[in-house]
């Protein structure tokens, strides 16, 4: 079955700090990557990734997709409190579990 | 104007009546989802449609049945309600023939609860 792992579960940080979330998978018949940021209602797109390799940028956050070693990773650097939710990648449409970011002032 | 609609917000029943949950979406997108949430926040795919056909079941069980009557709406009914329904349902649209390759832009989410 097709599965997607996304780690670590929650990360706790402080204003200004860098962070690193990432998510891996096992998935059949891959065609895209996407990473949502879920506050307090419903997920809102950030990123689809389809190529390997190339980094995509939207202000402080950044995300390249590894399709060799099956994994991505989401950045956010100078991290805000605002920045604080579940980001959640999907491969296709199978979801990993989240990662709860919080960040205190 | 919302992108993604659903009504109601929130709904509260006993076990074993029937619901709806009605979607809409005035993207002009093609296909429609519907996903459930569970109290652990994991986002589990349910059904896909693509200009009104089901692409997409996923094993749910024969209680839920969604009705497509025209490539902007989805609709989920309900049938026999069971504690273990209780979630937040979210209908998304994305623009292309399958889901997957898409940006995905989902409505609000309807919390059910079953008492």
């Amino acid at each position: 079955e097709d599965k997607v792992v996304q780690s670590p579960l929650s990360l706790v940080v402080h204003e200004g700090d860098t962070v690193t979330l990432n998510c891996s998978y096992e998935v059949t018949n891959f065609r895209s990557l996407l990473w949502y940021k879920q506050e307090k209602k419903a997920p809102t797109f950030l990123f689809m990734l389809t190529s390997s390799g190339i980094e995509k940028k939207s202000g402080r956050l950044s995300s390249i997709l590894d399709k060799k070693e099956l994994f991505s990773i989401l950045n956010i650097t100078a991290t805000q409190t605002g920045d604080s939710a579940v980001y959640l990648c999907a491969f296709d449409m199978r979801f990993g579990a989240g990662t709860r970011l919080t960040v205190k002032p | 104007d919302t992108a993604v609609s659903q009504t109601p917000k929130y709904l509260v029943t006993q076990m074993g009546n029937d619901k709806s949950i009605k979607c809409e979406q005035n993207l002009g997108h093609d296909t429609m989802y519907w996903y459930k949430q569970d109290s652990k926040k994991f986002l589990k795919i349910m059904f896909s449609y693509n200009n009104k056909e089901l692409i997409i079941n996923e094993t749910v069980p024969n209680r839920f049945s969604p009705k497509s009557p025209d490539k902007a709406h989805l609709n989920l009914h309900i049938n026999s309600l069971e504690l273990g329904d209780s979630a937040v349902y979210f209908c998304a649209s994305s623009p292309g023939l399958a889901g997957g390759r898409d940006t995905q832009y989902f409505g609000p989410g309807t919390r059910l609860t079953v008492l």
